[in-house]
């Protein structure tokens, strides 16, 4: 158990709708970061979030929007679904004065049909 | 700018074989280096991590990896394979004051009894 803690683990949902996945990072870190996991794509980073506050941009979508919130959760919010953004989405978080290290919750499997 | 070339999408050893995964990055600073794991239906895992002190790491499992800066690699081995092995595996890339990993493509790693 890597004491990152995200929901929902499974979700099922249609083209053209919207949803909001969880993370709660281990106590102490500040900083999450969300990664997506797709077959054709490999493992992409999408955007990270220190203290509440956007830290770095990798390749998130217009249609998908993240926030970290004062007790340090973090949603990622993904809109007018495609088919092609069924994946594997995964928080992460890591320590104060670590050395990148990163630490993985077991990811939300989405499937847009 | 930094990146990783995982060489090798499929590797398939024999129990109690020695396994070696293959990992090469580009970094235009001194770089951080992490091997990660990733069961079925389940998050990454640290297995080791490079951070600019011993060049062979050793990490949970009986695997190690060393770090050749002249060769630009970073490759994964482990004596004697164990059905447990079976797994994905990642090479990553960091530096310091850049959180952000960069992820390679993934080696799966099968275990022939």
């Amino acid at each position: 158990d890597s004491g990152v803690t995200q929901t929902p683990k499974h979700l099922i949902t249609a083209t053209g709708q919207r949803v909001t996945l969880r993370c709660s990072p281990r106590s102490g870190d500040l900083s999450v970061y969300w990664y997506q996991q797709s077959l054709d794509q490999g493992l992409q980073f999408l955007i990270q979030y220190y203290n509440g506050e956007e830290r770095a941009k990798g390749n998130i979508l217009e249609r998908f929007s993240a926030q970290q919130f004062p007790d340090l959760h973090s949603e990622l919010n993904l809109s007018s679904l495609e088919l092609g953004d069924s994946a594997l989405y995964f928080c992460a978080s890591s320590p104060r004065g670590g050395t990148g290290e990163l630490f993985f919750g077991e990811g939300s499997r989405l499937t847009v049909l | 700018a930094q990146s990783v070339t995982q060489l090798g999408s499929h590797v398939s050893v024999s129990e109690g074989a020695l396994v070696l995964l293959r990992c090469n990055y580009s970094s235009s600073v001194p770089p951080y280096l992490f091997w990660y794991v990733q069961y079925p239906n389940q998050g990454l895992q640290l297995l080791l991590k490079y951070t600019s002190a011993a060049t062979l790491v050793k990490g949970i499992n009986g695997f190690e990896a060393e770090f050749k800066k002249s060769e630009t690699s970073f490759h994964l081995t482990k004596p004697s394979a164990h059905m447990s092995d079976a797994a994905e595996y990642f090479c990553a890339v960091g530096n310091f004051g850049n959180e952000k990993l960069t992820f390679g493509t993934g080696t799966r790693l099968t275990i022939i009894p």
